[in-house]
C-alpha cells in the first residue's frame, strides 16, 4: 500500500506565476490535509477537504489559494501570482476518517525567485 | 484557537542517554496528542499518540505522558541511538464529530552523539 504520494518534489516559479501542487491520498482515505512549513518552524494547518467538499480552511490565505479534491484524482493546492513570501515547504496528510491518525507525504518545496 | 508550546528546540545527547521533549497546549478541549519525528528531506512520520482518556502510553523505547491539568504532555525517548536524530514535533488537536485538524509545535532537533 503505498504511501501518501506527492508531486512535485521540487517547484521552481518566477513571482507572477501559478504552482500547483498534487496530492494523492493513501489508499482508502478518502480526508487529505495540507500543511505549510517554513524553515525551522513547525507546520501550519492550511486546509482539511473530504471527497468534493472542503471542510475547513481557515488556515489559507482568502486571496491567491485554493484547493480541492475532486471526485476522481488527486488534491490539487493551488498558489496564483505567487509572490516570494510563499516559498516554503508544502506537506499533505491523509487519513481514513476525522478521528483517525494523519500519514504525511514526503512534501513539495516550492522556490519563488 | 489552540497554541502548541514546544522545548527545547534543540537537545543533544549522548548515545544510551535519555531524550525527553515537552510541550503545552491551550485549549482544554483538545482530546488527541500524537508526535512526529521528520528526517532531513522527508515528511513527517507519526511514532507514537496518546488520547485524553489515558495518562501514559509506551511502545518500546518510546513513551508519551499526559497531564490534563497541567494541559501539557511529554515524549521519553530512552536508550537513544544515532538513528533518533531527527526534528520532533508535538501536535494537539480537538476531534469533534464532524472535523478535526492538528496544531503542531515549534519542533525539537536531537542530536544522538557518539
Amino acid at each position: 500500500n503505498a504511501g501518501v504520494m506527492q508531486n512535485p518534489r521540487h517547484l521552481v516559479r518566477r513571482r507572477g506565476q501559478e504552482a500547483r501542487l498534487r496530492c494523492s491520498p493513501m489508499k482508502g482515505h478518502s480526508h487529505v490535509y495540507w500543511y505549510r512549513q517554513l524553515p525551522e518552524e513547525g507546520l501550519k494547518f492550511m486546509v482539511y477537504l473530504q471527497k468534493e467538499n472542503i471542510i475547513d480552511e481557515s488556515g489559507m490565505p482568502k486571496e491567491r489559494f485554493s484547493a480541492e479534491f475532486p471526485k476522481e484524482g488527486p488534491s490539487i493546492l493551488r498558489i496564483q501570482q505567487v509572490v516570494r513570501g510563499d516559498s516554503a515547504a508544502y506537506f499533505c496528510a491523509s487519513s481514513p476518517g476525522h478521528l483517525e491518525k494523519l500519514f504525511f507525504g514526503s512534501g513539495t518545496q516550492l522556490s519563488v525567485l | 484557537g489552540e497554541n502548541v508550546e514546544q522545548h527545547p528546540s534543540t537537545l543533544s545527547v549522548q548515545e544510551g542517554d535519555s531524550a525527553v521533549i515537552k510541550c503545552t497546549y491551550s485549549d482544554s478541549a483538545s482530546n488527541y496528542f500524537p508526535w512526529y519525528k521528520q528526517e532531513l528531506g522527508k515528511g513527517p512520520q507519526l511514532i507514537i499518540d496518546i488520547r485524553s482518556n489515558v495518562g501514559e502510553k509506551k511502545d518500546q523505547r518510546i513513551a508519551v505522558t499526559l497531564n490534563k491539568t497541567a494541559k501539557h504532555f511529554s515524549l521519553h525517548i530512552t536508550e537513544t541511538q544515532p538513528e533518533d536524530s531527527a526534528v520532533y514535533f508535538c501536535a494537539a488537536s480537538i476531534n469533534t464529530g464532524t472535523a478535526s485538524k492538528l496544531t503542531f509545535g515549534t519542533g525539537t532537533r536531537l542530536q544522538v552523539t557518539l
